[in-house]
């Protein structure tokens, strides 16, 4: 069974960095089989879909965060990261890490973390 | 890139109900690329609906979608106490993946 794990500070100052680890178990990355990937959901609101990276380290990044983002990918872990610069209260959010796979051939993300809530404030 | 509006906002039905949830898309979008999550208090997005009208794995046939285009709709026939909770309509195109604003299901 497939499970993601998201780790990371929970509080970040204004104008920080951000940075987030999602370990995957139950599955490799490196098998190219899927996409991975980040979604955040500020309190009381709807979710927002940050990016994704295949395991080749081929990126896609919500153009609204494009400028402050960089998601990266380390096979040799199991893992892969977020680090979104610059940030503001905006950015305070529950973050997700997620898996996009298929359900019955349509794009889909099939598997979720539990999410770690970010706190960004002095 | 389209956006998706979710309505209501907020709906209000009592279990046993029939629950209607829709997601109209700015921009014509392939069938294909409309999925439904369910949210739980406190818990991950469980996903319902793939392909705007396919059941994932484990969900009820209660649970049904329908639509095409820019009109979208998830269906739950006869409510149970469990299903409240907010539903999100999501498209992905491009590589890129957007969601509606969210739809909350609450008991009356």
């Amino acid at each position: 069974q497939v499970q993601l794990q998201e780790s990371g500070p929970g509080l970040v100052k204004p104008s920080e960095t951000l940075s987030l680890t999602c370990t995957v178990s139950g599955d490799s990355i490196s098998s190219g089989t899927y996409y991975w990937g980040w979604i955040r959901q500020p309190p009381g609101k709807g979710l927002e879909w940050i990016g994704s990276i295949y395991y080749s380290g081929t990126t896609y990044y919500n153009p609204s965060l494009k400028s402050r983002l960089t998601i990266s990918v380390d096979t040799s872990k199991n893992q892969f990261s977020l680090k979104l610069s610059s940030v503001t209260a905006a950015d305070t959010a529950v973050y997700y890490c997620t898996r996009r796979g298929s359900s019955f051939g349509h794009p889909v993300l099939d598997v979720w973390g539990q999410g770690t809530t970010v706190t960004v404030s002095s | 890139e389209s956006v998706l509006t979710q309505s209501p906002g907020t709906l209000s039905l009592s279990p046993g109900e029939r629950a209607t949830l829709s997601c109209r898309a700015s921009q014509t979008v392939s069938s294909s690329y409309i999925a439904w999550y369910q949210q739980k208090p406190g818990q991950a997005p469980r996903l319902l609906i793939s392909g705007a009208s396919s059941r994932a794995t484990g969900i009820p046939d209660r649970f049904s979608g329908s639509g095409s285009g820019t009109d979208f709709t998830l269906t739950i026939s006869r409510l149970e106490p469990e299903d409240f909770a907010v539903y999100h309509c999501q498209q992905y195109g491009s590589s890129l993946i957007t969601f509606g604003q969210g739809t909350r299901l609450e008991i009356k």
